[in-house]
């Protein structure tokens, strides 16, 4: 199972752009980047996935380069709505047991 | 709407009576999981299920109990609760494998008294 580091906290402003940066070295052939949000006392919410490049939805993207070895959530444009944990998981598409670590806390100031 | 239902959404007990929490999900999803999510401690896998009648351990298992006797149900059984249970629990559910995009349900806080 890959280990994941992540910021443990980073702070931005409004309007801004973020990127929280994952780092998975050890990451498998077979591994697929997932990056979650969560909100106090609520469950997490599945952001954004990719395996390589990028990707791109209507919340996020993620860079992935081509090593693999790490990937960066982009957050445009953040709002304070955005403040939130965010959990980068790098996991095989077959596993079915979960690792979630810590996450990055976003802060986002007015 | 597509949702994991959990209840209690809260609740205190008193050491040693047994609880259930249930959870239910509504897109007949094959996966479904239990995790408890402690201070400085991130969110830990208790127990998970990758269908009907198949169960298995997460990374913390002890003092719980699950059953999958339905698709759309994973309840989660304290048999003797005790206070290092106390803690917020969230049930997720996901297609078929684990790293399909999971859905949580809106936890349930839970304190052991």
């Amino acid at each position: 199972l890959a280990k994941t580091t992540q910021p443990i906290s980073m702070d931005s402003y409004e309007g801004q752009e973020v990127n929280i940066t994952c780092s998975h070295n050890n990451i498998a052939t077979n591994d697929y980047i997932t990056w979650y949000q969560q909100f106090p006392s609520q469950g997490p919410r599945f952001i954004i996935q990719g395996y390589k490049t990028k990707v791109t939805n209507e919340v996020a993207s993620l860079f992935i380069p081509a090593d693999r070895k790490s990937s960066t959530l982009s957050l445009p444009r953040v709002s304070l709505s955005d403040t939130a944990v965010y959990y980068c998981l790098a996991l095989p598409y077959n596993f079915n047991k979960f690792y979630f670590g810590s996450g990055t806390k976003l802060n986002v100031k007015p | 709407e597509a949702q994991v239902t959990q209840n209690p959404r809260y609740l205190i007990t008193v050491t040693g009576k047994k609880l259930t929490v249930t959870c239910s999900q509504n897109m007949n999803h094959e996966y479904m999981s239990w995790y408890r999510q402690d201070p400085g401690l991130g969110l830990r896998q208790i127990y998970y299920s990758m269908n009907v009648e198949v169960t298995d351990k997460g990374d913390v298992p002890e003092g719980y109990k699950v059953s999958r006797k339905e698709k759309r149900n994973f309840p989660l059984i304290l048999e003797s609760p005790s206070p290092n249970q106390t803690s917020l629990y969230f049930c997720a559910s996901s297609l078929r494998q684990g790293a399909d995009e999971a859905f949580f349900g809106q936890g349930t806080r839970l304190t052991v008294v």
